[in-house]
């Protein structure tokens, strides 16, 4: 079965410095993707940023970039210069299936602090 | 404004009786999706549709019940066979069905029964 593990309840970073979340999965699939979700207080489920296993070039998106271990099974979140409004839930998820069901981690809560 | 909509944001219902939270949705998109969050938990999948007038269980679908007569609309029926409806739950969906499909998620609603 696969699996998705977060193994950071909750961090917690000043504004402006640099933050990383972890996340590990287990799978037996060569080609997926593997995806990083945020949810802010108000709950919206938005989406932060996405890696494709086949590509060995790390993703990023403006502030945020993961660190993709494919032998290791690793997707980490870096959060770069963080700011306020980064406080959400973070949710690692992972696509199983031929109808792309996502497979969520139980989520970090992190706190951006002055 | 493409998205997704799901009302009521707030449902409250008595025990025993079944309520049917709505997802509407004007992407286009060909999939869809129900997740059920409780605190501390990531998402788990309820049940979920890769194409109009078709869709399978997810990993918690006892208790629940869906119909997909249109592309745009896949709403949920919680029954009264749910042991324990009160959560929130989220509506998706994404443009096809493969590993590589993001999902877009709603705002949500939280369903109390009492």
């Amino acid at each position: 079965a696969q699996t998705v593990t977060q193994s950071q309840p909750e961090m917690s970073v000043q504004e402006a410095e640099t933050v990383t979340l972890s996340c590990t999965y287990d799978t037996s699939e060569n080609n997926y993707y593997l995806f990083w979700y945020k949810q802010p207080p108000s709950r919206q489920m938005i989406l932060v940023i996405r890696q494709e296993a086949y590509k060995q070039q790390n993703a990023t998106e403006n502030r945020f970039s993961v660190n993709f271990q494919k032998a290791a099974k690793s997707f980490s979140l870096k959060i770069s210069d963080s700011q306020l409004g980064d406080t959400a839930m973070y949710f690692c998820a992972f696509p199983t299936g031929t109808a792309s069901k996502l497979t969520f981690g139980t989520g970090t809560r992190l706190q951006v602090t002055l | 404004d493409g998205g997704i909509t799901q009302s009521p944001k707030y449902l409250f219902r008595k025990e025993g009786q079944n309520v049917t939270l709505s997802c509407e949705q004007n992407l286009n998109h060909d999939a869809m999706y129900w997740y059920r969050q409780d605190p501390g938990q990531g998402l788990r999948l309820i049940y979920y549709s890769q194409i109009v007038n078709d869709f399978q269980k997810g990993d918690i679908a006892e208790g629940y019940s869906v119909s997909r007569e249109k592309k745009e609309s896949f709403p949920l029926t919680v029954t009264s066979a749910q042991k324990n409806p009160t959560a929130f739950y989220l509506c998706a969906s994404s443009r096809g069905s493969g590993y590589s499909y993001e999902q877009y998620f709603g705002p949500g609603t939280r369903l109390t029964v009492t």
